[in-house]
């Protein structure tokens, strides 16, 4: 079955630093990826998303692109901000519907 | 009023008690979706309904009921839980149930099974 593994958190980052958090997957054929984000107290909204292998989704400042060879979606920001804390999830889609797989979800905290 | 509203978003109770969970989006979508969120854990998918039929059930222990009443709204009804099905349950909405992957969600309702 599909699976998301993503890096157990917290990070914790100054401001201003580079952020790298990891992302890898398993599918079947070539599913669609995305990014979601949980700001404290709210849903999860989508924060970007690549739909076939080399797309690079981007927003915000943040990137990931799909990369086939490494099943691998990691989600890269140049510059932290504190408003940038809070949790991140990868997850992918395989097309039979919206049926989403989510990892567990990486918290991220950034500090002054 | 923001696109996805969920109430209670919190909610106590004992384990011979029925409660429901509401969840209402005013996106004009039509699908719609439970979610348990745990922690240290990958959210899992509960019930999708799609134009008001059910077309997902993952599974889910039948002390869980859902509702969908038309493509606005969407229930979840609760009884003879168990302390372990305390967690954030969160709805979420999208156009259509296709390949997209682009889900609204609510902000959740916590719940906790005493």
């Amino acid at each position: 079955g599909n699976s998301v593994t993503q890096m157990e958190g917290p990070v914790t980052l100054s401001e201003e630093a580079f952020l790298t958090i990891n992302c890898t997957y398993t599918a079947t054929g070539y599913p669609s990826l995305f990014w979601y984000v949980q700001y404290p107290g709210e849903g999860l909204q989508l924060l970007l998303k690549a739909t076939k292998a080399d797309d690079k989704g981007s927003n915000k400042g943040f990137e990931a692109t799909y990369r086939k060879e490494t099943t691998s979606f990691h989600l890269e920001k140049g510059s932290v901000q504190v408003s940038d804390s809070a949790v991140y999830f990868c997850a992918l889609s395989d097309h039979r519907g919206n049926k989403l797989t989510f990892g567990t979800g990486t918290q991220l905290k950034v500090e002054l | 009023e923001t696109g996805v509203t969920q109430t209670p978003r919190h909610l106590v109770m004992g384990m011979t008690n029925k409660k429901s969970l509401k969840c209402e989006q005013h996106l004009g979508h039509n699908a719609m979706y439970w979610y348990k969120q745990s922690a240290k854990k990958p959210l899992e998918l509960m019930f999708v309904y799609n134009f008001k039929e059910q077309t997902e059930n993952n599974s889910v222990p039948s002390r869980f009921s859902p509702e969908c009443p038309n493509s606005s709204h969407l229930f979840l009804h609760l009884h003879t839980l168990q302390p372990e099905d305390s967690a954030l349950y969160l709805c979420a909405s999208s156009q259509d149930w296709g390949e997209n992957g682009e889900l609204f969600f609510g902000e959740g309702s916590r719940l906790t099974v005493l």
